[in-house]
């Protein structure tokens, strides 16, 4: 099975800053990749998929690139309603594997 | 508005069954292919199994094979996870979700159902 290995594990960035999150398939996956965010104690959600396409509702300061195998999700101004654990996940083939997670918070 | 409603969820001893429903509202069931994923105490989210729209196709976890069984009644609007043998490592919040196309991502996630197995 394809492994999704998600980096760094935590960070944690002022409000404003520019934060990266990477994510790496074992095996290329072409563009089958979403990012969900999930808040405390709170349902995850959609952020991104087809790895750039941003999903309805979701502010301007979130964008993904790459394909293959490396990816990445960028936050271009930190809020401090980002703070949140994000995820990417391969839908390309069975099974639909998350990454282990990325906890962002405010510096 | 689309969502999704869980229930079925609780406290239930090891080695003994569970079954979780999800019941859609706003939209129709029998146009998707819909997942359950689980996410263990402070840990990261683990996708469990797929349906496809139509109920012909299923795929499961390695760990749950052979123990759930995913299944749905699109007259009902509802898909099921029937979970047999549970044990410790069984206890999360799951997750129904709908899933785009068979092939995607999940848009739309139920509110969780909690699951603790325990004697």
């Amino acid at each position: 099975d394809v492994q999704m290995t998600q980096s760094p594990s935590s960070l944690s960035a002022s409000v404003g800053d520019r934060v990266t999150i990477t994510c790496r398939a074992t095996q290329g996956i072409s563009n089958y990749l979403a990012w969900y965010q999930q808040k405390p104690g709170k349902v995850p959600k959609l952020v991104i998929y087809d790895a750039t396409t941003l999903q309805s509702g979701v502010p301007s300061r979130f964008s993904g690139s790459g394909s293959g195998t490396d990816f990445t999700l960028t936050i271009s101004s930190l809020q401090p309603e980002d703070v949140a654990t994000y995820y990417c996940q391969k839908y390309n083939s069975a099974p639909w594997t998350f990454g282990q997670g990325t906890r962002v918070e405010i510096k | 508005q689309a969502q999704l409603v869980q229930s079925g969820g609780g406290v239930v001893q090891p080695g003994r069954s569970l079954r979780l429903s999800c019941a859609a509202s706003g939209f129709s069931l029998s146009g998707y292919a819909m997942h359950w994923v689980r996410q263990a105490p402070g840990k990261g989210l683990e996708w469990v199994a797929v349906i496809s729209y139509d109920g012909s196709r299923q795929y499961y976890a390695d760990y749950v094979k052979g123990r759930f069984t995913i299944s749905r009644d699109n007259s009902k609007n509802t898909l099921f996870l029937q979970m047999n043998s549970l044990g410790a490592d069984d206890t999360a919040v799951f997750y129904c979700a709908r899933g785009w196309s068979f092939w995607g991502g999940f848009d739309i996630w139920g509110q969780g159902t909690v699951v603790i197995v325990s004697s």
